[in-house]
């Protein structure tokens, strides 16, 4: 009940087309849902965050879906470029008393956006 | 605005060895979460620390061991190192529940 499934394993895309990432979950007590760009060598990085009570969210080229009753969440990369090729991870945590929860992370997606 | 720094950014230690690694959170950042990435994989949760103690624990044995300072700064211990030990850590800094967590760029520790 506490993973996170994430698809595909890796993904191929040609410039300037859209990458989709899919990540599901079953414990329903998840209310954060983030997701992170990992470059080979650093850290996560926080990329985009959304949380139940609304349906998508967009900032920049990167939008996510989400699908309560689906238990499903998606990223989608608009206009995708090379710089993008890296790996994605999407997570999921709930609510600590109002304060910070620990982060279970999906598998990872390495994306690779060809020119 | 300095992010969350890591130090060392690698390390080498031979099996058996104990090792500390160290975290500065993201300035106004009060809460800071300890995560081991082996190769290929997605980090886990190995500790959390607010207010000098330690609030949450996920699935790590008793070797694995922390400490918060007064200034939030953080360090991870592991003791008796394993060779499955070998793996990037990451520190990461938070503030509330809304604020989002940030990652440092990690520590890559080989042990040999």
């Amino acid at each position: 009940q506490q993973q996170v499934k994430q698809s595909p394993q890796s993904l191929i895309v040609q410039k300037g087309g859209i990458s989709i990432i899919n990540c599901a979950y079953e414990n329903t007590a998840f209310d954060y849902f983030p997701w992170y760009q990992q470059f080979p060598g650093k850290g996560p990085a926080l990329l985009i965050a959304i949380r139940p009570d609304v349906s998508e969210k967009k900032e920049g080229r990167f939008t996510i879906s989400f699908n309560k009753s689906a238990k499903q969440f998606s990223l989608h990369i608009m206009d995708s470029q090379p710089g993008d090729s890296a790996t994605y991870f999407c997570a999921a945590s709930m609510n600590y008393g109002g304060a910070t929860n620990k982060l279970i992370f999906g598998t990872g997606t390495l994306l690779a956006v060809q020119p | 605005d300095a992010g969350v720094t890591q130090s060392p950014t690698h390390l080498i230690k031979t099996r058996g060895q104990q090792v500390t690694l160290r975290c500065s959170p993201k300035s106004g950042h009060d809460t800071v979460s300890w995560y081991q990435q082996a190769l290929g994989q997605g980090p886990q949760f190995i500790f959390q620390y607010y207010e000098e103690e330690e609030r949450q624990r996920g699935n790590f044995p008793d070797r694995f061991s922390g400490h918060q300072f007064p200034n939030y700064s953080s360090e991870l211990n592991v003791n008796a190192l394993l060779l499955g030990d070998s793996a990037l850590y990451l520190c990461a800094s938070s503030r509330g529940q809304g604020g989002g967590t940030f990652f440092g760029q990690g520590t890559r520790l080989t042990v040999v």
